[in-house]
């Protein structure tokens, strides 16, 4: 298994479509977040969760619904989204604590909405 | 807020050449990590080096290393003997040193390697 696995890889959805990104890590980390690659803009964090908790969310739209149910799992529901949420949507894992480790990233999730 | 900031679009070096991609920050911090992500076609983020604001030397990973200046707040990254698999986009990135790692990136760099 690799670290950090975010399935599925490639997403096309309509405006009207409600679906979910998962995330899962194996690393035994207490932190999770989302991050959206877009193709003109830096990287821009969406949320944090910290020991399960919700810690940040960087002025996200309610399209947007992040779950993170444990601390290996983290979802990002979405609904009503619009074509300029089309983006790599990348999740991460570190370890907060004493000891910080860097962030662990997945592979991504290529969403098109059409 | 902070600000992370890379001038060079893209990049080109011949293999086995040197070459030195450019980064400055913005911060009110004094405790800080700095990053060099390396997101090759397969899309997943991989750390390359890291430096510890508080450390005044230089980090290295064999053929990685960087040329950080704390006070012109700058921070490159150098890699020598380039090769094929050196080909990727380059990011850099800032985060405060306490708690999550809530990372601020530049805009990325297009390292092309010319064989």
């Amino acid at each position: 298994e690799t670290g950090v696995t975010q399935t599925p890889r490639h997403l096309v959805m309509g405006m009207t479509n409600k679906k979910s990104l998962k995330c899962e890590q194996h690393l035994g980390h207490n932190a999770m977040y989302w991050y959206k690659q877009s193709a003109k803009k830096p990287l821009e964090l969406m949320f944090v969760y910290n020991f399960k908790e919700q810690t940040e969310n960087n002025s996200v739209p309610s399209r947007f619904s992040p779950e993170c149910p444990n601390s290996s799992h983290l979802f990002l529901h979405l609904h009503t989204l619009q074509p300029e949420d089309s983006a790599l949507y990348l999740c991460a894992s570190s370890q907060v604590g004493v000891m910080n480790t860097e962030a662990f990233f997945g592979q991504g999730t290529r969403l098109t909405v059409v | 807020a902070q600000t992370v900031t890379q001038s060079q679009p893209e990049m080109s070096v011949q293999e086995a050449e040197t070459v030195t991609l450019s980064c400055t920050y913005d911060t009110s911090e004094s405790d800080y990590y700095l990053f060099w992500y390396k997101q090759p076609p397969s899309r997943q983020m991989i750390l390359v080096i890291r430096q510890e604001a508080y450390k005044q030397q230089n980090a290295t990973e064999n053929r990685f290393s960087v040329n950080f200046q704390k006070a012109a707040k700058s921070f490159s990254l150098k890699i020598s003997d380039s090769q094929l698999g050196d080909a990727a986009m380059y990011f850099c990135a800032y985060t405060v040193i306490q708690g999550a790692q809530k990372l601020v990136f530049g805009q990325g760099t297009r390292l092309t390697i010319n064989p």
